[in-house]
């Protein structure tokens, strides 16, 4: 157990819908990292938050944003979904602002019909 | 913008030492060499960080030439359980604005019995 939690583990919608996932990062950790992984596909870097902001920008489409809360857990917001938007999405957590060794939690499968 | 290259696949047998190699050509002079293993369905997992020469902890050990255009991680004596994808990252450990992160797709590695 990394100490970052998810939720929720599974979501399945239609095309054209908008979700919400969520993170918790490690007690004490500042930066919040999203990733995307399509089947069979190495990780995507999306976006990282440190202690509320914008720290690094990734491959982020602009139907997906995200935001770091003052309790420093974060919501990925995915709207006009579409097909292949379907994936697992992690988060990780890191105590500093770029440090190599990141804390990932167990992932959202998000599925769109 | 560093960009690492790796097998995508290996075979091995338990009990083998295994050594997955990774080129960074353009790795820059800050830049750290972090390496995660990914099992299926699963968030990755940090296995070890180095900057130069070798760095050993309880499951790995990693190998950075001088001139630090790839590294090599060593798993000894592997085991069944060490089935997994094997991740190479380079990145700044005092990351700058906008920095992203690229993981790519991996080795893919296979213990068999």
């Amino acid at each position: 157990d990394s100490g970052v939690t998810q939720t929720p583990k599974h979501l399945i919608t239609a095309t054209g819908q908008r979700v919400t996932l969520r993170c918790s990062p490690r007690s004490g950790d500042l930066s919040v990292y999203w990733y995307q992984q399509s089947l069979d596909q190495g990780l995507q870097f999306l976006i990282q938050y440190y202690n509320g902001e914008e720290r690094a920008k990734g491959n982020i489409l602009e139907r997906f944003s995200a935001q770091q809360f003052p309790d420093l857990h974060s919501e990925l917001n995915l709207s006009s979904l579409e097909l292949g938007d379907s994936a697992l999405y992690f988060c990780a957590s890191s105590p500093g602002q770029g440090r190599g060794e990141q804390f990932f939690g167990p992932g959202t499968r998000l599925t769109v019909l | 913008l560093a960009k690492t290259t790796q097998p995508i696949s290996m075979d091995s047998y338990e009990g083998q030492e295994v050594n997955i190699t990774c080129s960074h050509n353009n790795i820059a002079t800050n830049d750290y060499i972090t390496w995660y293993q990914q099992f299926p369905s699963q968030g990755p997992r940090f296995i070890i960080q180095g900057y130069k020469t070798k760095v050993t902890n309880e499951v790995a050990s990693l190998f950075i030439p001088a001139d630090r255009k790839s590294s090599t991680l060593s798993l000894p004596r592997v085991s069944l359980s060490d089935t997994a994808v094997y991740y190479c990252l380079v990145g700044d450990r005092n990351a700058g604005n906008n920095r992203k992160l690229i993981w790519g797709l991996g080795t893919s590695l296979a213990v068999n019995p």
